[in-house]
């Protein structure tokens, strides 16, 4: 069965700044992950995915991850905040194969960008 | 464009009524899922489907059914309220190639 953590339930950063969430994962199969952002009282949106091609995966918004296998993690990074990235994110994986089906998420992390 | 479309918005219940939240995509994909939202806890798995006709449990099934008759509709059926089934749901659906769930704007329920 596959898991996945995050890293800090909040993260607060001033606009301009580096955004760095993390993920680690758990997974007996290469797995499918994800990085979904919800908005308040919005539903999830996807904003970057890895299916086992390229291991640095460009997403929305300015957004990117790299999956590290080693480390079994996919941290989500953005180069400098806005104050519209101010959401909570989620982490979420799935097992490849015939199990790809079924999403796990992590607990999430709310982001708080100051001015 | 609809996507997924999820109703009611908004529902209170007394403990120990039932109620069906609906869910229909218009993407034509064959997967479709049911989560919950709790504070903390990320969003968990109820039931998911894999095709009209078969669906199966995921991680917190106990108190819901669903039923997959068309590759639409997908509803969540509360077979008798608790205050423990307070929370936001969450309908979604995925087409086959690990492509990533589209979701629907919530149903935000409380049980009193």
């Amino acid at each position: 069965a596959q898991s996945v953590t995050q890293l800090g339930s909040h993260v607060s950063v001033s606009e301009g700044a580096l955004v760095l969430l993390r993920c680690n994962y758990s997974s007996s199969v290469p797995p499918y992950l994800f990085w979904y952002v919800q908005y308040p009282n919005q539903g999830l949106q996807l904003l970057l995915k890895y299916t086992s091609a390229a291991t640095l995966v460009k997403g929305i918004n300015g957004f990117e991850a790299e999956f590290k296998k080693s480390e079994t993690s996919f941290h989500l990074t953005k180069p400098s905040a806005h104050m519209s990235d101010a959401a909570e994110y989620f982490c979420a994986v799935s097992a490849g194969g015939t199990n790809d089906y079924k999403l796990s998420f992590g607990a999430g992390t709310t982001v708080t960008v100051r001015a | 464009n609809a996507g997924v479309t999820q109703t009611p918005k908004f529902q209170v219940l007394k403990t120990g009524q039932s109620m069906t939240l609906q869910c229909a995509q218009d993407m034509n994909h064959e997967y479709m899922s049911w989560y919950r939202q709790d504070p903390g806890m990320g969003l968990r798995l109820i039931h998911y489907s894999v095709g009209a006709g078969i669906t199966d449990q995921g991680e917190v099934p106990n108190g819901y059914n669903v039923s997959r008759s068309t590759t639409e509709d997908f509803p969540l059926r509360l077979l008798s309220a608790a205050p423990s089934q307070t929370s936001v749901y969450f309908c979604a659906s995925s087409d086959r190639q690990g492509g990533g769930y589209t979701f629907g704007s919530g149903t935000r329920l409380t049980v009193v």
